[in-house]
């Protein structure tokens, strides 16, 4: 697996409560996506990073923040959860040095609002 | 909506079996697509990927054939096995660096011996 670590890999939280997903990456690469995957929807982007501190809005990014200070640690953090943000979030990296480049994947994190 | 989607939720096949899943794409300014296997419990990982000045690639026991006319793509498992069972997902990435992978639904494969 390429140097993805996702924290925690799972939790439980209360409906209304602030949570946030940390995605950690050795491998230096300048772009970092977060999706979400749902049964019958596959994989959506929620948002993505381009660089430290530059960041962009994906197709499911209501209720989604994100930060990156750092080129090694891009967060995605849920102000106040609801239970349609239940899902298995995975974190990418890809070094978009060219066009065709494919994204790595980090192991996911499995979100559960109750 | 969806850019890239796939044909058949569903696929078994017997051990040794050859395997196809479809995938069509609907935009035609797409030039760079992959494949990428998810097991359970696991994120996704890359199979196999071609650029759209091609229409084959070949790699272990699979192949990946692009149509640009009819904007599909399919996945070839040659001599399938039950370690193949996971679930396919095409992808495609813009015509910009960075850009963020668009995904279908998946197919989920199931290979009985």
């Amino acid at each position: 697996d390429a140097g993805i670590t996702q924290s925690p890999r799972h939790k439980v939280t209360e409906t209304g409560t602030p949570v946030t997903l940390r995605c950690h990456q050795t491998e230096n690469h300048r772009y970092m996506y977060w999706y979400r995957q749902d049964p019958g929807h596959g994989l959506r982007l929620i948002h993505y990073s381009y660089g430290v501190k530059d960041t962009d809005k994906g197709e499911v990014s209501d209720g989604y923040s994100v930060s990156r200070s750092k080129t090694e640690d891009f967060l995605l953090t849920l102000e106040s959860a609801t239970s349609s943000q239940t899902s298995v979030y995975f974190c990418a990296i890809s070094d978009g040095r060219a066009k065709d480049t494919e994204a790595f994947f980090g192991q996911g994190t499995r979100l559960t609002v109750v | 909506g969806e850019s890239v989607g796939l044909h058949l939720p569903t696929l078994s096949v017997q051990e040794g079996d050859n395997s196809i899943i479809n995938c069509a794409y609907s935009n035609s300014a797409s030039d760079y697509f992959i494949w990428y296997k998810q097991e359970s419990g696991k994120g996704p990982q890359f199979i196999i990927d071609i650029r759209s000045n091609m229409d084959k690639r070949q790699g272990q026991r699979v192949t990946v054939l692009l149509n640009k006319t009819v904007k599909h793509l399919s996945l070839q498992i040659a001599a399938t096995q039950p370690g193949d069972s996971a679930v396919y997902f095409c992808a495609e990435n813009g015509h910009q660096a960075g850009t963020a992978l668009i995904f279908g639904k998946g197919t989920t494969l199931s290979v009985s011996s």
